[in-house]
């Protein structure tokens, strides 16, 4: 089945500067990466996601970037903001099959 | 429009005794998920619901958790007798799209700790 590394497990980076974010996943049938943000007590929510027929996909300060054939996909937030701080999780899905989810990033916005 | 909404937020209880948490997911959705959040770690499926059939319970420990959706919409999860590797956080999502495509809705989740 597939399986999803994220790193890092931690990020700390000043206002202002950006932030990436790495996932891997192994199984190469998957076709749909989705981006979750979740903050203190609530529950993850989507801020970004990307399908295998694009390479990259932009939202304001966000982006993702995929590369199939390393099966590698990236978060990138520029310009970040303290309201950036927060639990991300990458994951990926097959087909036909479930969404798998990394272990995710706590991220901290220094102001 | 309203969200996924889940209760208790927070239950304390003894290993071996029984715990029910509730969802109710987003109106018109016909997709449900119960997952378990470990703390530090991602979310992991549990159950899959496509109106009131399970899609998917490959890692419920059916030996102690069970979960049923009614009439295809709310849905609730229970763990009896609990362990304590059981505590974390269970969270509900819910999806308009079926075959578990399209974007997951979390509620909020039920936070267990078992002493």
């Amino acid at each position: 089945g597939e399986n999803v590394e994220q790193h890092p497990s931690t990020l700390s980076v000043q206002e202002g500067d950006s932030a990436v974010i790495k996932c891997t996943y192994s199984d190469s049938a998957s076709n749909y990466f989705p981006w979750y943000k979740q903050e203190l007590g609530k529950g993850p929510q989507l801020i970004i996601d990307i399908r295998s027929n694009v390479g990259e996909k932009k939202d304001q300060r966000i982006a993702v970037t995929l590369n199939k054939t390393a099966k590698h996909f990236s978060l990138h937030i520029t310009e970040t903001q303290p309201e950036d701080s927060a639990v991300y999780f990458c994951a990926a899905r097959p087909p036909t099959g479930k969404l798998i989810f990394g272990q995710g990033t706590t991220l901290q916005v220094k102001p | 429009e309203a969200g996924v909404a889940q209760s208790p937020r927070y239950k304390i209880i003894e290993k071996r005794q029984s715990v029910a948490f509730w969802c109710n997911p987003i109106s018109g959705h016909a997709t449900l998920y119960w997952y378990q959040q470990i703390l530090g770690q991602g979310p992991k499926l549990l159950i899959q619901f496509q109106n009131n059939g399970v899609v998917d319970d490959s890692q419920l420990p059916k030996d102690r958790f069970s979960a049923e959706r009614l009439k295809g919409v709310d849905s609730t999860l229970k763990i009896q007798p609990a362990k304590l590797e059981d505590s974390a956080v269970y969270l509900c999502a819910s999806s308009l799209a079926t075959g578990g495509t399209g974007e997951l809705f979390f509620g909020e989740g039920s936070r267990l700790t078992v002493l």
